[in-house]
């Protein structure tokens, strides 16, 4: 399985933009960019996830480099309920959707 | 809907125990999972079933055993617990893919704390 490379913590201040960057050099050609992120105490949630082409949800922006080789997930006004581990996963190519989680970015928010 | 739910919350089992931590979806999805979650590490996955009937093992499945009689329920065993199975368990499913899926989003439970001592 291909491996992504994420900064173990960032942090942030409330009301700013985030950037929370992932490296994923090996990526093959059909791998999804999944983003997940886990509140404290809590099981992971989706965030967002693409292919080739920036996205944008209610929660967050996609940004994914032309060569795919790198994307940085975007989130546009941090608030403390923002504060997380985030982890940055190649989806499994099969049908399975197997998630292969590294030990993603904790971010801090401060007020 | 509930979403996924898992019982118990919370477990202390003695060395050579046994034990079944239950999973249940209420979301008619064809594919669930099992991850532990060691402290300070990401998830590892045990477990998964693509439909009743139909698992088979992830990354770490040594020490435990899944069933899938039906589509809402999967449950884990653990048969002679080790301290080695002190983890936080999270159980997840999706939906099957099909086109025009908006995502292949993973939905999770709130995790089952287990200690073995």
């Amino acid at each position: 399985d291909a491996k992504t490379t994420q900064p173990n913590s960032m942090e942030s201040n409330e009301e700013e933009p985030v950037h929370l960057p992932c490296n994923h050099s090996t990526i093959s050609g059909t791998d999804y960019i999944h983003w997940y992120r886990q509140l404290p105490s809590q099981g992971p949630e989706y965030v967002i996830h693409g292919l080739t082409s920036n996205v944008n949800n209610r929660m967050a922006s996609l940004a994914i480099a032309e060569d795919r080789k790198s994307s940085t997930l975007i989130l546009h006004r941090a608030t403390l309920r923002d504060a997380a581990v985030y982890y940055c996963i190649l989806r499994d190519v099969s049908n399975t959707g197997k998630l292969i989680f590294g030990q993603g970015t904790t971010l801090q928010v401060k007020p | 809907n509930a979403g996924v739910t898992q019982t118990p919350k919370f477990r202390i089992l003695k060395i050579g125990q046994s034990m079944t931590l239950q999973c249940t979806q209420d979301m008619n999805h064809n594919y669930m999972y099992w991850y532990r979650q060691d402290p300070g590490m990401g998830l590892k996955l045990i477990y998964y079933s693509v439909g009743a009937g139909i698992t088979d093992k992830g990354e770490v499945p040594n020490g435990y055993n899944v069933s899938r009689s039906t589509t809402e329920d999967f449950p884990l065993r653990l048969e002679l617990a080790a301290p080695s199975q002190t983890s936080v368990y999270f159980c997840a499913s999706r939906n099957r893919p099909s086109s025009g899926a908006p995502s292949y989003e993973q939905y999770f439970g709130p995790g089952t704390r287990l200690t073995v001592t």
